[in-house]
């Protein structure tokens, strides 16, 4: 029972543009948002995160948007580099547990 | 310099064995937890420790036991290992209770069993 979905596996951009990775929950009682990146033999590393009081917290070249009404949430990397190039957990708490999505592989190209 | 830490890296051993896979952190976090990502990548929460108090125990059979002797470490011992146990074992970390800001990953132990 998959309560955060990523239904994008991997995404392939260009360096420069724009990144847009998707996540969706179906939890309504989520109410706080992180993004990890992985590396591979690393473990996830935080990136960014939302609280469901916000609809958009941004750091650097990562923004984070969140659409409580569609359940939905999305990470935009501006500009893509090569190393961004990894894999992307969305994740949700539920109490102390992070549900995790099954991340979007993410190839930037030079 | 490594915040979380765990050993071994890499575990390859027969069914019917009994293996131990350690987690250390020195960020003076309070609580602990142990992931496991399956072949199909999902990542899943396994066992959460609070103060060597444990706070989660998902649907893990029993033949998986946690251990944390002091806050510092939350060892993961298997019994019996089967084909299906074979997955990357992620320990993490966080400072406080539900809905922290960061839990912090150690590198992973990949385990095989053959």
């Amino acid at each position: 029972d998959q309560q955060v979905k990523q239904n994008s596996p991997s995404l392939s951009v260009q360096e420069g543009r724009i990144s847009i990775l998707n996540c969706d929950y179906t939890n309504s009682m989520f109410d706080y948002f992180l993004w990890y990146k992985k590396y591979p033999a690393e473990g996830p590393t935080f990136l960014i995160s939302i609280s469901s009081i916000k609809d958009k917290n941004e750091d650097g070249r990562f923004t984070v948007f969140l659409n409580k009404s569609a359940k939905h949430l999305s990470l935009h990397i501006v500009p893509s580099q090569p190393g961004d190039s990894a894999v992307y957990f969305c994740a949700a708490y539920s109490g102390y547990a992070l549900n995790f999505g099954k991340g979007t592989s993410l190839l930037v190209t030079p | 310099d490594t915040a979380v830490s765990q050993t071994p890296k890499y575990l390859v051993t027969q069914m019917g064995n009994d293996k131990s896979i350690k987690c250390e952190q020195n960020l003076g976090h309070d609580t602990m937890y142990w992931y496991k990502q399956d072949s199909k990548k999902f990542l899943k929460i396994m066992f959460s420790y609070n103060n060597k108090e444990l706070i989660i125990n998902e649907t893990v059979p029993n033949r998986f036991s946690p251990k944390s002797p002091d806050k510092a470490h939350l060892n993961l011992h298997i019994n019996s290992l089967e084909l299906g146990d074979s997955a990357v074992y992620f320990c993490a970390s966080s400072q406080g209770g539900p809905r922290t800001d960061t839990q912090y990953f150690g590198p992973g132990t990949r385990l095989t069993v053959l």
